[in-house]
């Protein structure tokens, strides 16, 4: 059983379409992170949620902590979103952190 | 400001063979990590520090060492190298345990034949 289960595996959409990738995860959390792996393999921090909603550019993120459950949403969604996006939580009760499997998706011109 | 570098970024080694995977970061945070990802599952935690002189085990810390003589570097050792140690190795660096943002390297492709 995965403690971080994020939908859908893989996403192709076309270009300006609304993207929404989820994160689901069975344990109590601090914290909550969103990252993005390029295709060359870099990975960067997207975003880092404990509550609520944060917003930087096209990407929002939110996070129900009653619900264990997170989206990132990409509006107006172009081809240079295409990577893998990543979710990772650190536990409430030792800080052990998990990752995802990760949700590969692709735009389409 | 380079933030995480890690060297080097592509090596094949035969089995039995050691090496050593350099981590540097000039943001002069406390915490520094080391990660491996492997197809079909999410990065997994090998060993972390929480500071200067101090290591920790992580997920899977078996066959690797680590050592943080410096703030600024953190060092993953492989003394002999197994094909089951063919990866893609990430570092990353943090104020805290993943409860502020985490900056990573562009990793380090290893080979072990």
């Amino acid at each position: 059983k995965n403690e971080v289960e994020q939908s859908p595996q893989n996403l192709t959409a076309q270009e300006g379409e609304f993207i929404t990738i989820n994160c689901s995860y069975s344990v109590g959390i601090s914290a909550l992170h969103w990252l993005q792996q390029h295709p060359g393999g870099g990975i960067v921090s997207l975003f880092m949620l404990s509550s609520g909603k944060k917003k930087h550019g096209r990407l929002i993120a939110t996070i129900n902590i009653q619900e264990k459950h997170s989206s990132l949403h990409i509006t107006a969604s172009h081809p240079r979103d295409s990577a893998v996006y990543i979710c990772a939580v650190r536990w409430f009760r030792d800080d052990k952190i998990i990752f995802g499997k990760g949700t590969r998706l692709h735009i389409l011109p | 400001n380079a933030g995480v570098t890690q060297t080097p970024k592509f090596r094949v080694l035969k089995t039995g063979q050691s090496m050593t995977l350099l981590c540097a970061q000039d943001m002069n945070h406390e915490y520094m990590y080391w990660y491996r990802q492997d197809p079909g599952m999410g990065l997994r935690l090998i060993h972390y520090s929480v500071g200067e002189g101090t290591t920790a085990k992580g997920e899977v810390p078996d066959g690797y060492n680590v050592s943080r003589l410096k703030k600024q570097n953190f060092l993953l050792g492989l003394e002999s190298a197994a094909p089951s140690q063919t990866s893609v190795y990430f570092c990353a660096s943090g104020l805290g345990i993943m409860n502020t943002e985490a900056f990573f390297g562009q990793g380090t492709r290893l080979t072990v034949v």
